[in-house]
């Protein structure tokens, strides 16, 4: 069963930091995986969708790579902004192969101090 | 921009009764999915839909839990008798390709919608 952790559950950095959250996964043989952010009592927006041929992806100040063969994937976050305070949860799919369904992790709670 | 939406936000049920949650998924989107978050955990898959079934479930959607498209836009999830431990915030979300189709993956992003929030009392 796939399982997903991500490290740090919590942190809070002054504005202008370059920022790297971690994810990890126990199941390596996936097609995909996809970052979101949630803001309090809010529903997901997608950040990015990396596909396990590619090794990272980018959009704006943020950057996501994968490791498969470690089960690994890194979120980093350029110039951090007030705004970009929420919480950051990890996803693969739900059986590790062939799932339509995603597996998320608890998540990183980011704090960006003004 | 194309959005999945859902209704209603919030729901408020006595246990034992039925609820339907409502979802209307991106236009051009052939998959679609519910899932759970109970406050302060994580989100939990429930099921995923192609082609007018279910494609896949985990082990939370039990029988008391069923899913429809009744027409060409909504996506429903029906939960027979409600229970205390029901209480949580129902997400759905579609996605333009996935795996049950084996399409390319690249269409399989998921775009979540902004919730119901479901409370049984």
């Amino acid at each position: 069963k796939q399982e997903v952790t991500q490290i740090p559950a919590a942190l809070s950095v002054p504005e202008g930091e370059n920022l790297v959250l971690n994810c990890s996964f126990t199941d390596s043989a996936i097609y995909n995986l996809q970052w979101f952010r949630q803001d309090p009592g809010k529903g997901l927006t997608s950040l990015l969708l990396i596909q396990s041929s590619q090794r990272e992806q980018t959009s704006g100040r943020l950057n996501a790579s994968l490791d498969k063969s470690s089960g690994r994937s890194t979120l980093y976050i350029a110039a951090s902004q007030p705004g970009d305070s929420a919480t950051y949860l990890c996803a693969v799919p739900y059986s590790g192969g062939g799932a339509d369904g995603l597996t998320f992790g608890k998540g990183t709670h980011l704090i960006i101090q003004p | 921009e194309p959005e999945v939406t859902q209704t209603p936000s919030h729901q408020v049920t006595q246990m034992g009764q039925e609820v339907i949650l409502r979802c209307v998924p991106i236009s051009n989107h052939l998959y679609f999915y519910w899932y759970r978050q109970i406050l302060g955990q994580k989100v939990e898959f429930l099921v995923s839909f192609y082609n007018n079934e279910i494609s896949e479930k985990s082990e939370i959607f039990d029988d008391q839990f069923s899913v429809e498209r009744p027409d060409g836009s909504n996506f429903t999830l029906k939960i027979r008798s409600t229970k205390l431990e029901d209480s949580a915030m129902y997400f759905c979300a579609s996605s333009e390709g996935g795996l049950s189709g084996r399409t390319a993956f690249t269409y399989n992003e998921q775009f979540f919608g902004p919730g119901t929030r479901l409370t049984v009392l």
